[in-house]
């Protein structure tokens, strides 16, 4: 059973400060890796995504990739209390052919003002 | 959220009615994806749909019934649901499901709950 895990939070950080949400998988095999975020009672919306070993930066969101320990962050810099919401890491996984993603939990981050 | 619509948003049914759920995108992808989303649970995959074929099913109930007439439409046909099927239904698109690495935009769901 192909995994993807997440601490489900709450995470609280101030305004301002940095929000270190991680990942981890247990399919060696991944190629690719996916960042969503999701506000209380609206559908998933993507953040970032990345294939590469190393960090890879868009505005304030930074993802991190490790493929030897098997771990995916994102770092979100200096957080806003818009930024409080369900973060999803999500991993394709192929079976026959066909790609699904498989979702973790989420974690829910609270930027508090 | 404008690239893939779904209705209804809200939905209520008891157990012996008969309700689908609509999905269409407008992002000229050829695949489409239904999604159950229960509290304290991750997405789970119900189906998959490359270019109208089913090409995965993930053990879903048969009270569950997909339908995908063409690349830009997925419906989910619902009959004698019970009470632990109340959840979120999210539809979701992509460029194709054989390419990995590719992806999925969410509709905004429809809200289920089971009488």
């Amino acid at each position: 059973q192909k995994e993807v895990e997440q601490n489900s939070g709450p995470l609280s950080v101030p305004e301002g400060a940095i929000a270190s949400l991680n990942c981890t998988y247990s399919d060696r095999g991944s190629q690719s890796f996916f960042w969503y975020r999701q506000y209380s009672g609206k559908s998933p919306e993507l953040i970032m995504f990345i294939y590469s070993n190393g960090d890879k930066e868009d505005g304030r969101f930074t993802a991190q990739l490790n493929k030897a320990s098997q771990y995916v962050s994102l770092l979100i810099r200096d957080s806003q209390p818009s930024d409080s919401a369900t973060y999803l890491c999500a991993v394709p996984s192929t079976t026959s052919g066909t790609y699904k993603y498989i979702f973790g939990t989420g974690t829910r981050l609270k930027v508090l003002a | 959220e404008t690239g893939v619509t779904q209705t209804p948003r809200h939905l209520v049914m008891g157990m012996t009615n008969k309700k689908s759920l609509k999905c269409e995108q407008h992002l000229g992808h050829n695949a489409m994806y239904w999604y159950k989303q229960s509290a304290k649970k991750p997405l789970e995959l119900m189906f998959v749909y490359s270019l109208e074929e089913r090409v995965e099913n993930n053990s879903v109930p048969s009270r569950f019934s997909p339908e995908c007439p063409n690349s830009s439409h997925l419906f989910l046909h619902l009959h004698t649901l019970q009470p632990e099927d109340s959840a979120l239904y999210l539809c979701a698109s992509s460029q194709d499901a054989r390419t990995g690495g590719l992806v999925q935009y969410f509709g905004p769901g429809t809200r289920l709950t089971v009488t």
